[in-house]
């Protein structure tokens, strides 16, 4: 597609209950990025991909958190067992190659709101 | 871990004043980003530095790549209403990792 597309835009869970936040990347890009924006913080890095595989998974605030690629294309990232704290936007970038040379392309995000 | 430290956190400011923002590392980046953050959007590009000492400009937009490589400042002149949002700057080490790191923003808001 043209852009990132992200799913849900939105999604409201109840505390406990598993979630899947889904990213469709840029066509072509080989690097894709996942970063969480809590109300009034900055953008926390959690993980990046380059292909199917991720070099770098310190980001991840638990073992509750989880992604996978597959395809170089679409990634999901899995949150179990949410929390309340776990409530923030999650933004996915693509772009054609990983590091800072390269410009990412965000999505618009998905809003999680655990109750 | 590595941090960014974005100043200040929010402005607040008249219409046709010139903002400055900025951001400071503890640790050395080879390349310093910035962007701006619409309301219920994903963050854009605005500038890319990739040289200690390069002064680039977009427009009412200039930014610059400290000499130390840990820092970097964006100007904006004559803001306009569009000029509202959040900026974000981001700072990438090839040398360390490929993670980009952003910091937490400065919020800008232009009085009527």
């Amino acid at each position: 597609g043209a852009g990132v597309s992200q799913s849900p835009s939105n999604k409201v869970t109840e505390k406990g209950k598993d979630v899947e936040l889904r990213c469709d990347p840029i066509s072509g890009h080989t690097a894709l990025y996942w970063y969480r924006q809590s109300l009034g913080q900055g953008l926390e890095f959690l993980i990046y991909f380059q292909g199917n595989s991720a070099p770098d998974k310190s980001g991840l605030p638990s073992d509750r958190f989880s992604a996978e690629r597959t395809g170089g294309s679409v990634s999901t990232l899995t949150i179990q067992r949410t929390q309340q704290e776990d409530s923030a936007v999650y933004l996915c970038a693509s772009s054609l190659g990983v590091g800072g040379a390269n410009v990412l392309t965000f999505g618009a995000g998905s809003r999680l709101t655990v109750l | 871990g590595q941090q960014l430290n974005q100043s200040p956190q929010s402005m607040f400011i008249q219409e046709g004043e010139d903002v400055s923002m900025n951001c400071t590392s503890s640790s050395i980046f080879n390349t310093w980003l910035w962007y701006k953050q619409d309301p219920g959007e994903g963050p854009v590009l605005l500038i890319a530095l990739y040289k200690a000492g390069e002064l680039t400009s977009n427009g009412r937009l200039t930014a610059q790549f400290g000499i130390t490589r840990k820092d970097s400042f964006l100007n904006i002149s004559a803001s306009i209403p569009s000029d509202v949002g959040i900026y974000f700057c981001a700072g990438h080490n090839q040398n360390r990792d490929d993670k980009i790191i952003f910091g937490k923003g400065t919020r800008l808001h232009i009085l009527p």
